[in-house]
């Protein structure tokens, strides 16, 4: 089972700063098969990012994924207000598929 | 937005068994697999189960293999978790969760539903 770390745990950045967000897997993601998750309070999870760097449907320009192999990124380019969230990634490229623990991005 | 409205969550007693549905409209359900994801209260998320588009084909996670079953009626557009020998620790908030294939695997949960309450308590 590949298990993912992400880190930090907690980011607190101000409202149009840039945040990054780690996710390191334990062995490599065949295919890059990477996904990112936003989950707010009372929520379900909503698909940022899938295949390491490609945006969802309905997933704003300020979010970018990047990175390969074990170590890839969640970039967030001027957070907004409504950024603060958890999010979590995920690889989908062996099963089972895992999640990593989760940053909670907060308001500094 | 694509809607999942999930359904079937409550209290039971260790040991009791549950049945979720998780209801989908606005895709062609059979095009794709689903799956349920759980939330333990205050934690992350893990995968729990998941089925082809044509439910000839299911996974498990090894925490739930032997006492959750996952199916579904693509007449129904409806996919189900049955869940026997219920424990403590599988107390949790469910989702259902729409794949971006029809096979199971390797495919990222492009829809969510908002989830149901699971709780195991004597």
């Amino acid at each position: 089972e590949i298990v993912l770390t992400q880190s930090p745990d907690t980011l607190s950045v101000s409202p149009g700063e840039r945040a990054t967000l780690s996710c390191r897997a334990s062995q490599s993601v065949s295919s890059n098969f990477l996904a990112w998750y936003q989950q707010k309070p009372g929520q379900a999870p909503r698909l940022l990012i899938h295949t390491a760097s490609d945006r969802g449907t309905a997933t704003p320009d300020r979010f970018s994924g990047s990175g390969s192999g074990t170590d890839f990124t969640l970039t967030i380019n001027r957070v907004d207000p409504e950024d603060f969230a958890v999010y979590y990634c995920q690889q989908y490229g062996s099963s089972p598929r895992t999640f990593g623990q989760g940053t909670r991005l907060d308001f500094k | 937005e694509v809607p999942l409205l999930e359904s079937g969550g409550g209290l039971v007693q260790p040991g009791g068994s549950l049945r979720l549905s998780c209801a989908a409209s606005g895709f062609t359900f059979s095009s794709y697999a689903m799956t349920w994801v759980r939330q333990s209260p205050g934690k992350g998320l893990e995968w729990v189960a998941s089925i082809s588009g044509r439910g000839d084909v299911t996974e498990y996670a090894d925490s739930v293999q032997g006492r959750f079953t996952i199916s579904r009626d693509n007449s129904k557009n409806t996919v189900f978790l049955q869940m026997s020998s219920l424990r403590v620790e599988d107390t949790a908030l469910y989702f259902c969760a729409k794949d971006s294939l029809l096979y199971v695997g390797r495919a990222y949960h492009s829809r969510w539903g908002q989830g149901t309450l699971v709780a195991v308590s004597s």
